[in-house]
């Protein structure tokens, strides 16, 4: 399977703990992109990557959030301190650069926080 | 601030007639958009897109329509099939697809047999 991977695909986490997720984009695309959904809502973007450069953060991450890519393949969303509000639908995106192209999802991470 | 808007939160249409999934922006910047279908506890699953040059595009039973003036897209499914009992989400984009994307709220269809 060459698709978008994500690990883990659920997680349940004491407040206050911090959590690590991984996605492993499709092989060849130099963008990664990371989403959050929650119940009702559509993807609501938090940040992506250009190889290795994070090009763009949303607001919506706060400091307790740190995305990385560290060679440009596969990347982590890392989120301390969790709080009950961070429970949510982790996705992970990938593209190839370039116009009129799309993004390919991975099966997501359910991060629920209790 | 919703960018892009799904009004309608849920469709029902019997198994092969047509189903019309609506989606309206405000951005002007967007010029490059894309629907996606997602089941439950799975990630979105691309269908079709279509750029602003364009105001029609078909992909055997999926078009997309596009009407520039009016903000507004539509997502065409004909015959519908139970198989596309899903939620489909409109999403935008500006640069052709090269900058970030922006989802609407989603659409539930569930198709009748």
């Amino acid at each position: 399977d060459t698709g978008v991977s994500q690990d883990p695909r659920h997680k349940i986490t004491k407040r206050g703990q911090n959590v690590t997720f991984r996605c492993d984009p499709i092989s060849e695309h130099n963008r990664l992109y990371w989403y959050r959904q929650t119940l009702g809502q559509g993807p609501e973007f938090l940040t992506y990557f250009q190889n290795e450069a994070q090009l763009e953060k949303s607001r919506l991450l706060s400091d307790r959030f740190s995305a990385e890519r560290p060679k440009g393949s596969f990347s982590t969303l890392e989120i301390q301190r969790t709080e009950q509000g961070d429970s949510a639908m982790y996705l992970c995106a990938s593209r190839q650069g370039g116009i009129q192209v799309e993004a390919f999802f991975g099966q997501g991470t359910r991060l629920t926080v209790v | 601030d919703q960018q892009v808007k799904q009004n309608s939160p849920s469709l029902s249409v019997q198994e092969g007639r047509i189903s019309i999934l609506n989606c309206d922006y405000t951005n002007s910047m967007f010029d490059y958009f894309l629907w996606y279908k997602k089941y439950p506890a799975e990630g979105p699953t691309f269908l079709i897109s279509i750029s602003s040059i364009k105001d029609k595009n078909e992909d055997g039973r999926f078009t997309v329509f596009l009407n520039k003036s009016a903000k507004h897209l539509s997502l065409h499914i004909v015959p519908s099939q139970p198989g596309d009992s899903a939620v489909y989400f409109c999403a935008a984009s500006a640069n052709f697809g090269n900058e970030k994307l922006t989802f609407g709220t989603g659409t539930r269809l569930t198709i009748i047999p």
